[in-house]
């Protein structure tokens, strides 16, 4: 299985600050169709996962375009230009080029 | 509106069987493959099983394979998950999540509020 790794694990940002949550992978996620089979997910406290990146740096819709994702290969970020309070939660990272799809282990993002 | 909303959870025995579902409307539910993604109390997230749109396909996590089996019914518009040989360590929120694409698998762009299971004597 393709291991994810995440760090830092947890973040305290002050609203209106940027933040980073750097993503790995024990494996290239670069498919031969020329895919990137990378995505991120925020799950805000009691609510399920919510897609947020998909294919490395595609917003899915209605997600603020103060969120970003970049990277290539096995290293990913995820950065958020100015963080609001509506941020808070645990946002995952999460490979889908080989089954099992496996999510990183979170990175918990509260206000300071 | 997309809605997801799994039921079928609840308090079982270590051994024993239990039988979620998954109600999907406001999509054309046979476009597109379908998961079961659980998360421990307090823990992330784990892909447990995925079906492709015409049930060609399918997979499981290793710790469920042997005693899990994913279906659909694409004429009900739903999603299940047969769970026999229930263990502590299966206890977690059940999520279902639908995929972006008719095979296994790519983005998860739609999830449930979950069902949870817990497995205990």
């Amino acid at each position: 299985d393709i291991v994810m790794t995440q760090t830092p694990l947890s973040l305290s940002v002050t609203p209106g600050q940027p933040a980073s949550i750097s993503c790995k992978s024990s494996q290239s996620l670069l498919h031969s169709d020329g895919k990137t089979y990378l995505y991120w997910y925020l799950q805000k406290p009691g609510q399920p996962p919510q897609l947020l990146i998909y294919e490395v740096s595609n917003r899915f819709s209605g997600v603020p375009d103060r969120f970003s994702g970049s990277g290539s290969g096995t290293d990913f970020t995820l950065k958020i230009s100015r963080v609001e309070a509506e941020d808070v939660g645990v946002y995952y990272c999460m490979q889908s080029i080989q089954l099992p799809p496996t999510f990183g282990p979170g990175t918990k993002v509260d206000i300071k | 509106e997309v809605q997801l909303v799994e039921s079928g959870g609840g308090l079982v025995q270590p051994g024993r069987s239990l039988r979620l579902s998954c109600a999907a409307s406001g999509f054309t539910f046979d476009d597109y493959a379908m998961h079961w993604v659980r998360q421990a109390p307090g823990k992330g997230l784990e892909w447990v099983s995925g079906i492709s749109w015409n049930s060609g396909s399918i997979g499981y996590a290793d710790s469920v394979k042997g005693r899990f089996t994913i279906s659909r019914d694409n004429a009900k518009n739903s999603l299940y998950l047969q769970m026999n040989s229930l263990r502590a360590e299966d206890t977690a929120l059940y999520y279902c999540a639908k995929d972006t694409v008719t095979i296994l698998c790519d983005a998860f762009d739609i999830w449930g509020q979950g069902t949870m299971v817990t497995v205990s004597s």
